[in-house]
């Protein structure tokens, strides 16, 4: 059962405009989300992260959104560059989260292609 | 500062044989967690360490164990690999535990 979901595999958008990637999750323990990039052949790179005593973080271009009564959060690309093409992971840990206490649970990710 | 450094970065192995994969954190963080990505199950946690112990482990048979080192360098071991073993092994620092972690490049392991 998959505690942390990412139902859009893919996502194109102009460059230039909003890209807006979207997780849902089931656990309510969760309590710490984050979000990773990743390249092919490359480790994921820590983007942002919200603690769920907050319902929005911004970094530069990034902001994410956390909305806890619906168990959703979504990472906002603005304005979206080339170089952000990449699979965007959303992940969660919390205590008793079934990753370990401290361990993360990702979603599958989404590939976000930014299109010139 | 250097990243997170795993070795090797590829391997290639068959059924029945082990594996062992070394990774070294970030200078000065002491938890390490491991993850294993495949297309299937995406990204999922196997265990993490701190101060030479094993905090937390997934959900991952007994085959997959791990250790930390005093210097808080980590290996994970692989015993009588199958050919589903066949995946992109990942390592995490972070300074401390419930803090953001930092991956290293993977080690991608084939079973054949």
């Amino acid at each position: 059962d998959q505690q942390v979901k990412q139902n859009s595999p893919s996502l194109s958008v102009q460059e230039g405009r909003i890209s807006i990637l979207n997780c849902d999750y089931t656990n309510s323990m969760f309590d710490y989300f984050l979000w990773y990039k990743k390249y092919p052949a490359e480790g994921p790179t820590f983007l942002i992260s919200i603690s769920s005593i907050k319902d929005k973080n911004e970094d530069g271009r990034f902001t994410v959104f956390l909305n806890k009564s619906a168990k959703h959060l979504s990472l906002h690309i603005v304005p979206s560059q080339p170089g952000d093409s990449a699979v965007y992971f959303c992940a969660a840990s919390g205590p008793y989260s079934g990753g370990g206490a401290d361990g993360l649970t990702f979603g599958k990710g989404t590939h976000l292609i930014i299109q010139p | 500062k250097a990243g997170v450094t795993q070795t090797p970065r590829y391997l290639i192995k068959t059924r029945g044989q082990q594996v062992t994969l070394s990774c070294s954190p970030i200078s000065g963080h002491r938890s390490v967690s491991w993850y294993q990505q495949t297309p299937g199950q995406g990204l999922q946690f196997l265990f993490e360490y701190f101060s030479e112990t094993q905090r937390n482990k997934g959900n991952f048979p007994g085959r997959f164990s791990g250790r930390q080192f005093s210097n808080s360098r980590s290996e994970m071991n692989v015993s009588t690999l199958e050919l589903g073993d066949s995946a992109l092994y990942l390592c995490a620092s972070s300074f401390g535990v419930q803090e953001t972690q930092y991956f290293g490049p993977g080690t991608r392991l084939l079973v054949l």
